[in-house]
């Protein structure tokens, strides 16, 4: 069935890095654009960032933009988020989604079940 | 960025009576929205895109309204199953942005 399945999460110190990965399956993966998106803990919803099909675009929210890269390897079927400089305002639940179309951001129509980063000292 | 408000943030609602929640955008975005359904513990579900658009295996009784910045989502008969968080975002914009959410709950 069409699974997305995050993994990578775990406690880090602040200025610490954390690479999330999120596996794809029961879909075409290189036909679609794919988003992170976060929940701080007891909060709302928040996009992170979002990749082009191809891989050739990537866009990313103000708060992670120059800290965080979104990639992806079609060949895998995987989405990764590389996190650097990490702070207390980054940790929540990061969920992987995938896009309903390929080349611009648009709706989620699948979700991963999330992985949770903490950044503590 | 486009600032996406909800109302009302807590809707008490009796199991078959109407439940109608709105979303209100700073800015047009036109029929860029969608709204999405998340209960505790669980990722959230797509429930509409496009503004109207019902997403696969979606019930009739989830239906939205609206264009430019104001949007609508009705659940016309509300079932066990529905009491949640129930968010907007939209997509016409980059730095997509989510509403803050209205939980719709058992009155």
């Amino acid at each position: 069935q069409v699974q997305l399945v995050e993994s990578g999460g775990g406690v880090v110190q602040p200025g610490g890095s954390l690479r999330l990965s999120c596996a794809a399956s029961g879909f075409t993966f290189s036909s679609y654009g794919m988003h992170w998106v976060r929940q701080a803990p007891g909060k709302g919803l928040e996009w992170v960032a979002f990749i082009r099909y191809d891989g050739s675009n990537k866009y990313y929210a103000d708060s992670v933009k120059g800290r965080f890269t979104i990639s992806r390897d079609n060949s895998k079927n995987t989405l990764y988020l590389q996190m650097n400089s990490l702070r207390a305002e980054d940790t929540a639940v990061y969920y992987c989604a995938k896009d309903i179309v390929a080349t611009s951001p648009n709706a989620f129509d699948i979700w991963g079940q999330g992985t949770m980063v903490t950044v503590s000292s | 960025e486009i600032v996406m408000t909800q109302s009302p943030a807590t809707l008490s609602v009796s199991p078959g009576e109407r439940a109608t929640l709105s979303c209100r955008a700073s800015q047009s975005v036109s029929s860029n929205l969608a709204w999405y359904q998340q209960k505790p513990g669980q990722a959230p579900r797509l429930l509409i895109y496009g503004a109207s658009t019902r997403a696969t295996g979606i019930p009739a009784r989830f239906s939205g309204s609206g264009s430019g910045t104001e949007f609508t989502l009705t659940i016309s008969s509300l079932q066990s199953e529905d009491f949640a968080v129930y968010y907007c975002q939209q997509y016409n914009n980059l730095g997509l942005t989510f509403g803050g959410g209205t939980k719709v709950e058992i009155k």
